[in-house]
Formats: structure tokens, sequence, C-alpha cells
């Protein structure tokens, strides 16, 4: 089945310092999705990206979709105590109505 | 708007013993989801129902079964609960239309303790 994963699976970074974090879909994905998981939280939708090679930015975070739709990542500049959390990609494959969520990353954020 | 709510937020439960999980949204969305998060296993779908009326399995569907009940409530039921079932539960729904198109929004969840 499809398998989509994760890289890191933590990172600790001191408070202005920079963070990325890489996902791979072993499928091509018509779409992928990112959310954000605060400690003892629930998922939040960050954002959405439907076209190879598209590149969104929200602030200091700036999300990339590959050429050939089976990679994403999230880079976070300056990264910020408000950062804490994990951030999970998800993938929709085709016309299917199931999306598969990525292993997650664990950002860890220390003044 | 509530958005999506869960009952209950946390249970205790003997093994063998059965309970259903109770998960109810507002936002008219077509589209729902049970979820499960195990530490270092990221979110695993464990049911869906992309409408009304259907329902269909996710990833890990073993030892569990799902009610439609109505546009608005989707149940996660546990027949004879194991200690394997111990983890956090998620239901969610799915927007798929508008600027949120294709977004999904989460409940609080459901933190499940199996002896």
């Amino acid at each position: 089945g499809q398998q989509v994963m994760q890289i890191p699976q933590y990172q600790h970074v001191q408070e202005g310092e920079d963070f990325t974090t890489y996902c791979n879909s072993s499928t091509t994905l018509s779409n992928i999705q990112w959310y954000k998981q605060r400690p003892g939280g629930h998922p939040v939708f960050l954002i959405q990206l439907v076209k190879s090679g598209e590149v969104k930015k929200q602030k200091r975070l700036t999300f990339q979709f590959g050429e050939a739709k089976k990679n994403s990542s999230l880079h976070i500049t300056a990264t910020q105590t408000t950062d804490v959390g994990t951030y999970f990609c998800a993938g929709w494959v085709g016309t299917a109505s199931k999306l598969t969520f990525g292993t997650g990353t664990r950002l860890q954020v220390t003044l | 708007n509530a958005g999506v709510t869960q009952t209950p937020k946390f249970q205790v439960l003997k093994t063998g013993q059965s309970m259903t999980l109770q998960c109810a949204q507002d936002m008219n969305h077509n589209s729902m989801y049970w979820y499960r998060q195990d530490p270092g296993m990221g979110l695993r779908l464990i049911y869906y129902s992309a409408s009304e009326g259907t329902t269909d399995k996710g990833e890990v569907p073993n030892g569990y079964n799902v009610s439609r009940l109505n546009k608005r409530e989707f149940s996660l039921r546990l027949e004879s609960a194991a200690p394997s079932q111990t983890s956090v539960y998620f239901c969610a729904s799915r927007s798929t239309s508008g600027r949120a198109e294709n977004e999904q929004f989460f409940g609080p969840g459901t933190r499940l303790t199996v002896l």
C-alpha cells in the first residue's frame, strides 16, 4: 500500500535557527497537505499544494511540492518557541476519499 | 460553530469490554474519518465515510466497527477491547468546497487505555 515517510523523526533547535522536514511518498500524489499538532493537541491544517513544483509561503514557513509530485518539504526560517509541535505531511492519491499521513517530525525549540 | 466534537475525552477499559466513541460535526461536511495515533506511528486511518450511508475500511480496521448515523455523526465501536487498542483516537471531517477544499478538521481526541 501507499507509504509516506518523513525525515527527520525528531529535531531539536535553538530559537532563531532554521528547520526543514522532508516528506517522501511511494506513489505519485494528486496533492499534499501539511498539518501541525501541538503537544497534547489535535492536528491543524496548514496548507495544501496541488501543482508540480509548487512553492507556497506563510510568513516564516515555506512549503514545496516536488516536480514528480512524490515529495514535499516544509522549511521554517528563524524558529520560535511557538513553532514547537509535530508536523505531518499527508497525501491524496487520485480521486480516493482518504488521506495518507506521514510519520511526522517532532520539533523542539529552546531558548 | 463547535466544529468537530468527540466524547468521551478519556476512557479506561478492561480487556474484553466494549465501548462506542462518539463524533459529531456541524460544518455540513460529507466525509468523516476515524484515526488512531500511536507514538512514532503518525495517524493511521481506521475507517472512513465518504458520504452519509457509506463506510469503508482504512489501514487498520480490525477490531473496530463504525456507524454513520446521519450526516453529522460518525461513531466508532470497540466490541471487545484489547491492550493493543490503547491509543489516542481522532475523528475528522473534510471540507469539499470553497476556500478550505480538502482541509480536514479534527476533533480534540479520545485518550483510551485498555488494561
